[in-house]
């Protein structure tokens, strides 16, 4: 079964720092590996996704993400945080047999310090 | 105006109440989704439907009842609320086949 493991639940950096966000997906290749943002009081929104197209992913707000099948893994980095980067990220995974169910991750809830 | 709207945006009620979350979309999806998020848990699939005729349970269904009456709206039932219910509750709309899922801005839900 498809499962998805977000490590660090709370990730703190100085403005201008990488931002580093780790996700790791179950050894089975998922057909599809998304990366969301909730900020406060909102719904979700992607902010990338990964199709199988290239293992390097760009996505909205100067985030990117890079599938590694041999570490099962899909991290969410970004060059320098901004303050309006603070808000929880969510990776998901979707079913191989029915891409329309996601699984998601626990969450990584980023904060950002001036 | 959002794509995905919820009504209402927060709710309180007691323990044996039904109660009925909407949800609508103007993007003219044929799938839509309810989760809920509880705290440490991220998201869960609660139902989820390919059309008005195509109605499916997700992870975590009991306790709950949908119907999608229409291609734009879906709608979320507790027949009968309990408190280990009380969570934030989203619905989506999407393509299907992994495209994405646009989300509602949420229900915060509170069940007494």
């Amino acid at each position: 079964a498809q499962s998805v493991t977000q490590l660090g639940s709370h990730v703190s950096v100085s403005e201008g720092a990488l931002v580093l966000l780790r996700c790791n997906y179950s050894s089975s290749v998922p057909p599809y590996l998304f990366w969301y943002v909730q900020y406060p009081n909102q719904g979700l929104q992607l902010l990338l996704k990964y199709t199988s197209a290239a293992t390097l992913v760009k996505g909205i707000n100067g985030f990117e993400a890079e599938f590694k099948k041999s570490e099962t893994s899909f991290h969410l980095t970004k060059p320098s945080a901004h303050m309006s980067d603070a808000a929880e990220y969510f990776c998901a995974v979707s079913k191989s047999y029915n891409t329309d169910k996601l699984i998601f991750g626990t969450g990584t809830r980023l904060q950002v310090f001036p | 105006d959002a794509d995905v709207t919820q009504t209402p945006r927060n709710r309180i009620t007691k323990t044996g109440k039904r109660i009925m979350l909407e949800c609508s979309q103007t993007k003219g999806h044929d799938r839509m989704y309810w989760y809920r998020q509880d705290p440490g848990l991220g998201l869960r699939l609660i139902y989820y439907s390919f059309d008005v005729k195509d109605i499916n349970k997700g992870e975590i269904s009991d306790g709950y009842s949908v119907s999608r009456q229409a291609q734009a709206k879906f709608s979320l039932s507790l027949e009968s609320a309990i408190p280990n219910q009380t969570a934030l509750y989203f619905c989506a709309s999407g393509l299907g086949g992994g495209e994405t899922q646009y989300f509602g801005p949420g229900t915060r839900l509170l069940v007494l």
